[in-house]
């Protein structure tokens, strides 16, 4: 199975950016999908959209569409979540996810969470 | 979009009692593409089942999934103090992928 690291922790304002980053190790880059899942304080989880690193091909969740942009990096085998006009509501746990197929299916792997605050 | 919605909310058992988990779909789910997870507060999620009915690699036979179209389950025959957690069920047969609300498995 794939391991996922993630980046720290972030706080930012709102209507800012925020990128967050997924090193991926102990597979070939590109064999397995990767997706971005969050869960906001006391909510479940929602998955934002992922990728097919292969191809370098993103699919997203239509509440997301406009507003998240997902890539994957072969050289660093790094994957991507970047979110603009952040508003307080984007406050949640943020989750790389690797799928058992290269394109991305249910999540066998998972990185260890990244929180994101967004406060003025 | 397919919408799981997830039954009971909270599912209160005694040590070694078995737990069946319901998810149930708006709309048929293609090839059974349904995995579910257990999710524990400050851990990442930790998949258990997918495909409907097939053990993640070293998830124990005590876990075990089960149904086709619409409706699916997920059963614990024995619990034990580790399994206490939320359980959650995730749809990848349709874009955008979907996960249902979550049932709580909590001690009685």
């Amino acid at each position: 199975q794939v391991q996922l690291v993630q980046s720290g922790a972030e706080v930012k304002k709102p209507g800012s950016s925020v990128k967050v980053s997924c090193k991926t190790s102990g597979g070939i880059f590109g064999s397995n999908g990767i997706s971005w899942v969050r869960q906001a304080p006391g909510q479940g989880l929602e998955w934002m959209g992922g990728i097919t690193a292969v191809f370098g091909t993103a699919n997203y969740a239509q509440k997301f569409q406009g507003r998240v942009t997902i890539t994957a990096d072969k050289s660093t085998t790094i994957a991507y979540l970047e979110l603009s006009s952040l508003r307080s509501e984007d406050t949640a746990v943020y989750y790389c996810a690797a799928s058992g197929t290269y394109y991305p299916s249910y999540f066998d792997s998972w990185g260890q969470g990244t929180l994101v605050t967004v406060t003025s | 979009e397919s919408v799981l919605t997830q039954s009971p909310g909270t599912l209160s058992l005694s040590l070694g009692e078995r737990a069946t988990l319901s998810c149930r779909a708006s709309q048929s789910i293609s090839s059974n593409s349904l995995a579910w997870y257990q999710h524990k507060p400050g851990q990442a999620p930790r998949l258990l089942i997918y495909g409907a009915s097939s053990r993640a690699t070293g998830i124990p036979d005590k876990f075990s999934g089960s149904g086709s179209g619409t409706d699916f389950s997920l059963t614990i025959s024995r619990l034990e103090p580790e399994d206490f957690a939320v359980y959650y069920c995730q749809q990848y047969g349709s874009s955008p992928f979907t996960f249902g609300g979550g049932t709580k498995v909590e001690i009685k």
